[in-house]
């Protein structure tokens, strides 16, 4: 089984912080994918990647910018976080072919206080 | 661009109740069609999906759903829910042309189910 970890569960910090959300997925997958999850706004693309350096900006990625130095890790960086940026945010791993199935980590709970 | 439209936010049924949950999509070529689902403390999984071919897909626990190109809809349904059913699930469209590996997500339905 394909598995997509994220380092923290829930996470807390304060505002103007720099904050790192880590991913890391153990199946070789060339695509990853950073969304945010807010109630009654669904799922939000942040910024994705095709490959290790490359990164592409999704629907929201204002505040945000990631970091693909290898393949098995893609990470999401807060340079200055605001509480606007409470949310709970999900990694997500696919093989290239047509987005054939995205595979999810459990997501990470972040407080911005 | 692409963009899903998912009306209902929020549904309660009861147990053996029939479901239809509505998704409408904006994307003017070709498209692949996604159902996702969270059950409750668990991660999104894939429900079904729909590339090409027969437009009325099945997916697991029962579910199917159904592509209908001229109304830019691709609605769920389960002719009898379970209380295991009660998750929040999302539609989700990737567009062929252009939107490379982007999926773009609905807004969500929570439904719940009660015995």
């Amino acid at each position: 089984d394909v598995k997509v970890t994220q380092s923290s569960r829930y996470l807390v910090k304060r505002t103007g912080e720099k904050v790192f959300l880590e991913c890391v997925q153990d199946m070789d997958h060339e695509n990853m994918f950073w969304y945010r999850q807010d109630p009654g706004l669904g799922l939000r693309l942040i910024y994705f990647s095709y490959d290790v350096k490359m990164k592409e900006k999704g629907d929201i990625p204002e505040g945000y910018s990631v970091s693909r130095e290898k393949k098995e890790r893609f990470s999401l960086i807060l340079e200055s976080a605001s509480t606007n940026q409470t949310s709970m945010y999900l990694c997500a791993s696919s093989l290239p072919q047509a987005a054939e199935k995205l595979f999810f980590g459990s997501g990470t709970q972040l407080s911005v206080l | 661009a692409q963009s899903v439209s998912q009306h209902n936010h929020h549904v309660i049924l009861s147990e053996a109740a029939s479901l239809e949950l509505g998704c409408n999509y904006s994307y003017g070529g070709t498209v692949n069609l996604f159902w996702y689902v969270q059950y409750p403390g668990q991660h999104l999984q894939l429900l079904l999906k729909y590339f090409s071919g027969d437009p009325l897909v099945k997916g697991i626990k029962g579910f199917e759903a159904e592509f209908i190109k001229s109304k830019f809809s691709f609605n769920l349904r389960k002719p009898s829910v379970q209380w295991s059913d009660t998750a929040e699930y999302f539609c989700a469209v990737n567009g062929l042309t252009g939107g490379g590996n982007k999926l773009t997500f609905g807004t969500g339905t929570q439904l719940k189910v009660e015995l």
